[in-house]
């Protein structure tokens, strides 16, 4: 069965301070991994995605993730957090046998405080 | 010029009625989703259509029946609702092929049963 976790219900650092959100997986094969921003009241919001090459990936508003195959983690981090960063993160992994179907974690609320 | 629009945002209705939620999509994706978010903040994957034609049906009560007009539409129409049907109904699209499309959401549906 393919499963993705995140740890940590809410993670708590100081604007300005590195920042690091985790997500580890179980899947059968090679990963395709996700992870998504949600604020209030909104969608989920893509910020960026693993398929294969570089294991470290960069996306949206300066964030970035780190694949790590042999420890089956994905976790997101950001040198430098904002204020504006505050928000509901979630990780997914894609289902491989079916590509319709991801495989959302738990979500971690990440409280940056000025 | 929103990529997936859904409507109502709010959807506030007494228990034993029904209702419709309607998501439109201008991404031209060939795949939409209706997910389901609980008061605990967990993401439940409910249907998926790819040009019309339903693909997941997951464990879903059969008061829920979608409906996709053509490939940029996917409503949902829930039939004598509970009070345990108060949730967040998030619309999605993505375009199959590679898996490596992720998901775009709409800002969601606050349907409170009362």
């Amino acid at each position: 069965a393919q499963s993705v976790a995140q740890p940590e219900d809410q993670v708590n650092v100081a604007e300005g301070n590195p920042l690091t959100v985790k997500c580890t997986y179980s899947v059968s094969g090679n990963p395709y991994l996700f992870w998504y921003v949600q604020y209030p009241n909104r969608g989920l919001q893509f910020l960026l995605k693993y398929i294969t090459g570089d294991n470290l990936v960069k996306g949206s508003y300066g964030f970035e993730a780190e694949f790590n195959k042999s420890q089956t983690s994905f976790h997101l981090k950001k040198p430098s957090a904002l204020v504006s960063d505050s928000a509901l993160y979630f990780c997914a992994v894609r289902d491989m046998s079916n590509f319709n179907k991801f495989y959302f974690g738990s979500g971690t609320k990440l409280n940056v405080k000025p | 010029d929103t990529a997936v629009s859904q409507t109502p945002k709010y959807l506030v209705t007494q228990m034993g009625n029904d209702k419709s939620i309607k998501c439109e999509q201008n991404l031209g994706h060939d795949t939409m989703y209706w997910y389901k978010q609980d008061s605990k903040k967990f993401l439940k994957i409910m249907f998926s259509y790819n040009n019309k034609e339903l693909i997941i049906n997951e464990t879903v009560p059969n008061r829920f029946s979608p409906k996709s007009p053509d490939k940029a539409h996917l409503n949902l129409h829930i039939n004598s609702l509970e009070l345990g049907d108060s949730a967040v109904y998030f619309c999605a699209s993505s375009q199959a092929g590679t898996g490596i499309s992720p998901l775009h959401f709409g800002n969601g549906t606050r349907l409170t049963v009362t």
